[in-house]
């Protein structure tokens, strides 16, 4: 379909891994995104992978990628209380000179303690 | 850190009438973006714009809405003739690179009535 795909919620505890999944649709995205959006607020880019990469790690966050499946995961270790916000995942459509991002529904994260 | 920054954060106006949103993107950025974001929902794709002229738009983008970037440092997004359904939350975001990361504003959040 047309659509990225994410599932609505998840719920974990302080100290634990989250993993936040994703279903893009373009096979052709050069790069995929995963942006966090807490309340009220705007898009802050978290991190971001390069389609011939299968994982990147920074600091906390790892990034998977899989291109045959077109799926995408964050995990988030020793997750936190200030990770609680909303998670988009993002790809990038078009060839064009200036590329529109396409955004998946969002994850909300809950971290309780 | 360089950022973007998006003027006013929040913007209550009468239907029919005319707004301008104000993005100020990041300085030696060169492709620049409008999405826009209704309460509850996913982050839609407006407009792409880099040399000075519109890369590409959606189907949201119709005739009442423009950009422009007035001099060199701001980059606007007018609305002729507001309607209801354009309520939502503005995000400006602007790149380096055609199909690198866009680093998005904090929004501006527009309140029809």
């Amino acid at each position: 379909g047309e659509d990225v795909e994410q599932s609505l919620f998840l719920s974990v505890r302080e100290g634990d891994s989250s993993v936040i999944n994703c279903t893009y649709t373009d096979s052709s995205s050069t790069y995929l995104y995963w942006y966090k959006q807490e309340p009220g607020a705007g898009l802050q880019l978290l991190t971001y992978i390069f389609s011939n990469m299968d994982m990147k790690q920074d600091q906390r966050l790892t990034v998977l990628l899989n291109k045959k499946d077109k799926h995408l995961s964050l995990r988030i270790a020793d997750t936190q209380t200030g990770d609680s916000a909303i998670y988009f995942c993002a790809e990038i459509r078009g060839g064009g000179t200036a590329s529109k991002l396409t955004f998946g529904t969002g994850t909300r994260l809950q971290v309780t303690l | 850190e360089p950022e973007v920054t998006q003027t006013p954060s929040h913007q209550v106006t009468q239907m029919g009438q005319e707004v301008i949103l104000r993005c100020v993107p990041i300085s030696n950025h060169l492709y620049f973006y409008w999405y826009r974001q209704i309460l509850g929902q996913k982050v839609e794709f407006l407009v792409s714009f880099y040399n000075n002229e519109i890369s590409e738009k959606s189907e949201i983008f119709d005739d009442q809405f423009s950009v422009e970037r007035p001099d060199g440092s701001n980059f606007t997004l007018k609305i002729r003739s507001t309607k209801l359904e354009d309520s939502a939350m503005y995000f400006c975001a602007s790149s380096g690179e055609g199909q690198g990361p866009q680093h998005f504003g904090d929004g501006t959040r527009l309140s029809i009535l």
